[in-house]
């Protein structure tokens, strides 16, 4: 078993979608986590990170749920650009960083 | 916000030829760089922890002879693919943190392609 699973995807879904991904993590002592957004052929770029009370960023939600060892996150009112690799990415508080293996959205018109 | 410098962003080299990627942090030090390695349509793998003033870390699999890293200063990390083959033909990416919980930043990559 990965120490950080996500669902591949694809997930195609229409303009205007709410849509929402997992990733599981199997080391009780992961301390931070993140999410991260690829484009094709580019470089991961942050897209926020994950907070133990869930945090908000305009259309965009994270959530943590230790109990169950999973981050989540949403997206609303998804736009075209939003098409792209999602990572999650998690670290342990002996400095180790796991990344998913990320989850791919299509937002079609 | 934290930058991180890659060069070249693309390269094309003949086989056995030795390639070098830098790594730059413009606006922050960095005691400590990544590199990956991101196949097509595949995830990003650590290949190596670069440490300022020490030798990198090496994941299990990656050769350390092959591919040589010098963390010079707080602000360069080098990855040198040495007798480069077509196999080592990817897309090499670095990345630098100010602080495991802040996230990493990284850098734009490097799509190598040895011929």
């Amino acid at each position: 078993r990965k120490e950080v699973e996500q669902d591949p995807g694809p997930f195609n879904v229409p303009e205007g979608a709410t849509v929402a991904f997992n990733c599981t993590y199997s080391n009780s002592a992961s301390q931070s986590f993140f999410w991260y957004r690829q484009d094709c052929r580019k470089e991961p770029k942050l897209l926020m990170s994950v907070y133990s009370s869930g945090n908000e960023d305009g259309r965009f939600t994270a959530q943590l749920n230790r109990a169950s060892q999973y981050i989540s996150l949403l997206i609303r009112d998804s736009k075209l650009s939003d098409s792209a690799t999602y990572l999650c990415v998690v670290n342990t508080n002996a400095g180790k960083s796991t990344f998913g293996d990320g989850t791919t959205l299509t937002v079609k018109p | 916000g934290a930058v991180v410098s890659q060069h070249p962003s693309r390269v094309i080299c003949k086989s056995g030829t030795s390639v070098k990627i830098e790594c730059r942090s413009l606006d922050f030090q960095a005691t400590t760089m990544f590199w990956y390695r991101q196949f097509p349509k595949q995830s990003l793998m650590l290949m190596a922890t670069s440490n300022e003033g020490s030798k990198a870390t090496y994941e299990q699999g990656v050769e350390k002879d092959k591919f040589l890293i010098n963390h010079a200063s707080l602000t360069l990390s080098t990855l040198t693919v040495t007798s480069a083959h077509p196999e080592d033909s990817s897309f090499y990416i670095c990345s630098a943190t100010t602080g495991m919980e802040y996230g990493y930043t990284f850098g734009s990559g490097t799509r190598l392609t040895v011929v």
